[in-house]
């Protein structure tokens, strides 16, 4: 059983930086696996931000306007969120989750989630 | 970006009722669908990978099918504890998109 343990701060400040790592137990971050985020807000519901796989390489959704990192560290395995200039819009519910080749490429673990607030 | 409108935006069943719910994609995405399950202040639960293969510990009644741009989702018979809000997911290209939910009540 995959699971996810999220951290990171709940309020973050306009134009700063918000980072969450996400620490995965029960599966190592092997091939065929790849490491994702997605928010969750009220208005726009349920959003694919970015993904990182095994190998490092990286895809982000066009929305974000080139202001999102995902960094992978095998040894600890967990990976690290980092979207910078953020604005009250990116305020959200945060969940970390798995898409793997052995369940059609679609996400099939997640984490519980972690609210963020943008707000002065 | 592929774009997924679910409907009804709301569907209201007795027990025991069957439910059909809707993703219509705005281009194909073959049989690249999933249908989730996000129950009050959880996170989202994979019911349907591949437009129709029930995920570990999905019950049988629901089953999806489907293909290009049209897709359902059906509950052959709604139990109280399927009370939730049903979302489609395309993984056919990127960026991955969700459709924008049907809620389910149970009366």
């Amino acid at each position: 059983q995959v699971q996810f343990q999220e951290s990171g701060p709940g309020l973050v400040k306009p134009s700063g930086t918000l980072s969450l790592t996400c620490v995965v137990s029960g599966d190592s971050i092997s091939i065929d696996t790849w490491w994702h985020w997605v928010r969750q807000t009220p208005g726009k519901g349920l959003e694919s931000i970015g993904e990182i796989s095994q190998s490092g390489a990286t895809s982000f959704n066009p929305s974000l306007d080139g202001r999102l990192t995902i960094t992978l560290d095998k040894s600890k395995n967990q990976f690290t969120l980092r979207l910078t200039s953020v604005t009250a819009a990116d305020s959200a519910v945060y969940y970390c989750a798995r898409r793997a080749a052995s369940r059609g490429y679609v996400f099939d673990y997640w984490g519980q989630g972690t609210a963020v607030t943008v707000s002065s | 970006e592929i774009v997924l409108t679910q409907s009804p935006a709301t569907l209201s069943l007795s027990p025991g009722e069957r439910g059909t719910l809707s993703c219509r994609a705005s281009q194909s995405v073959g049989s690249h669908l999933a249908w989730y399950q996000q129950k009050r202040g959880q996170a989202p639960r994979l019911l349907i990978y591949g437009a129709f293969n029930r995920a570990t510990g999905t019950p049988a009644r629901f089953s999806g099918s489907g293909s290009g741009t049209d897709f359902t989702l059906t509950i052959s018979s709604v139990e109280p504890g399927d009370i939730a809000v049903y979302y489609c997911l395309q993984r056919s290209s990127w960026p991955l998109t969700f459709g924008g939910g049907t809620k389910v009540e149970v009366k």
